[in-house]
Parts: structure tokens; sequence; C-alpha cells
């Protein structure tokens, strides 16, 4: 069985700072592994996601992740945070069979200090 | 391109009543996933659909919970008798074909508080 952990559920960065989120997972097969945002009120919006070509992964709004099997960890990076970047980010993992649902992690809300 | 359509937006009711969701996903998508997010945790799966068909509902309480999806269109997830640990926001996300492979689109959620 596939699951997602997330390392903290808040992060506090300073505006321009380095943004850190930290993802491990567990799969039996190789995963696809996802990024998602999620503002108040709102659905999710896909950042990024790994789908077993490259391993370093960009995605929208500056954020990128890289993927590193040896550790099981997909790692969410951006190198100057924004204040627009307070929200709650999901990691997310997919075994990509038929049944190819999303198991997400519990969430980590980022905070973003002015 | 329109997103996917949740109705109602919010929804309260009393324990014991009966509720249902309903959601339209993109239009040419086969695959409709239904997921349960309680505050402060992460979205959890209940039923995947595959046109008309029932993929996964491995986490599906089907003693209470029920979903369906005619015409491999619109889908309804229907809860009966709600209990209070059922208060949630109810995600919908559609996608072309496999989710893993083209992508999952979500809706923005019906919230259901159940007093």
């Amino acid at each position: 069985a596939q699951s997602v952990t997330q390392l903290g559920s808040h992060v506090s960065v300073s505006e321009g700072a380095l943004v850190l989120l930290r993802c491990n997972y567990s799969s039996s097969v190789p995963p696809y592994l996802f990024w998602y945002v999620q503002y108040p009120n709102q659905g999710l919006q896909l950042l990024l996601k790994y789908t077993s070509a490259a391993t370093l992964v960009k995605g929208i709004n500056g954020f990128e992740a890289e993927f590193k099997k040896s550790e099981t960890s997909f790692h969410l990076t951006k190198p100057s945070a924004h204040m627009s970047d307070a929200a709650e980010y999901f990691c997310a993992v997919s075994e990509g069979g038929g049944a190819d649902g999303l198991t997400f992690g519990k969430g980590t809300h980022l905070i973003i200090q002015p | 391109e329109a997103g996917v359509a949740q109705s109602p937006r919010y929804k309260i009711i009393e324990k014991r009543q009966s509720v249902a969701f309903w959601c339209n996903p993109i239009s040419g998508h086969a695959t409709l996933y239904w997921y349960q997010q309680i505050l402060g945790q992460g979205p959890k799966l209940l039923i995947q659909f595959q046109n008309n068909g029932v993929v996964d509902d491995s986490q599906l309480p089907k003693d209470r919970f029920s979903a369906e999806r005619l015409k491999g269109v619109d889908s309804t997830l229907k809860i009966q008798p709600a209990k209070l640990e059922d208060s949630a926001v109810y995600l919908c996300a559609s996608s072309l074909d496999k989710g893993s492979v083209y992508g999952y689109t979500f809706g923005s959620g019906t919230r259901l508080t159940v007093v």
C-alpha cells in the first residue's frame, strides 16, 4: 500500500527566504508523485508532478521538487518566498495502475512572515 | 475549458439525515474521483469511476455512503444516514483517462457540516 508523510504541519519562513517542504513516500511500485496547493475555501491546484522522467521537476510559481529514490523523498522548494505563497501544501502519490486515485499526506501549512 | 463543477457549495444537516452531492466533470473526461477531506487532513479517496463503472471503492463506507455515475458523465455521492464524523469537504476530480498520466482536475468542493 502507498503512503505519504509530510514532515511539519506548519512551516514559517520570512518573505524572500528559501521555502523547503518535506515529503517522504512509500510505494510498492515506481510512483507518480504530485504536489498540490490549496488556498482557503478552494479546490486543489497542481504545482508539479513526477512521472518517471527527469528527477528534477519544475512547476508553477517558481516551485520545483527533486525525486530521490534512495531517500524515498520528493521535497518541494522555492528559492524566494512571496507573501502570496501562504497556503496549504499537499504531497500525493499514485501507483499509476487502473485504480490510480491519489494518496495524500496530511498537508503542510506554509506561513510567510513579512 | 470549464472546470469541474460541484454543488451545493455548502450544506448543513442534522445527524441521521440524508444528503447528496453532485459533480459535473470536464467534458470528455472518462475518469471521475470522489475524495473526503476532513478538517486538518489531506483528502482521502472514496471512489473512482471509469466511465460509468466503479474501479475502486475500497475506502467507501458502504453502509452509509453510495455513489453513482449514470451515463458516464455526472456523478452523485449520497450519505444516508449522516453522522457527525462525516463533516468534511467532499471534492470531486476528473481526468481524461488515467489521472496519474493525464492529470487530475479538482472541483472547489462541497463543505458538509453535520450537527
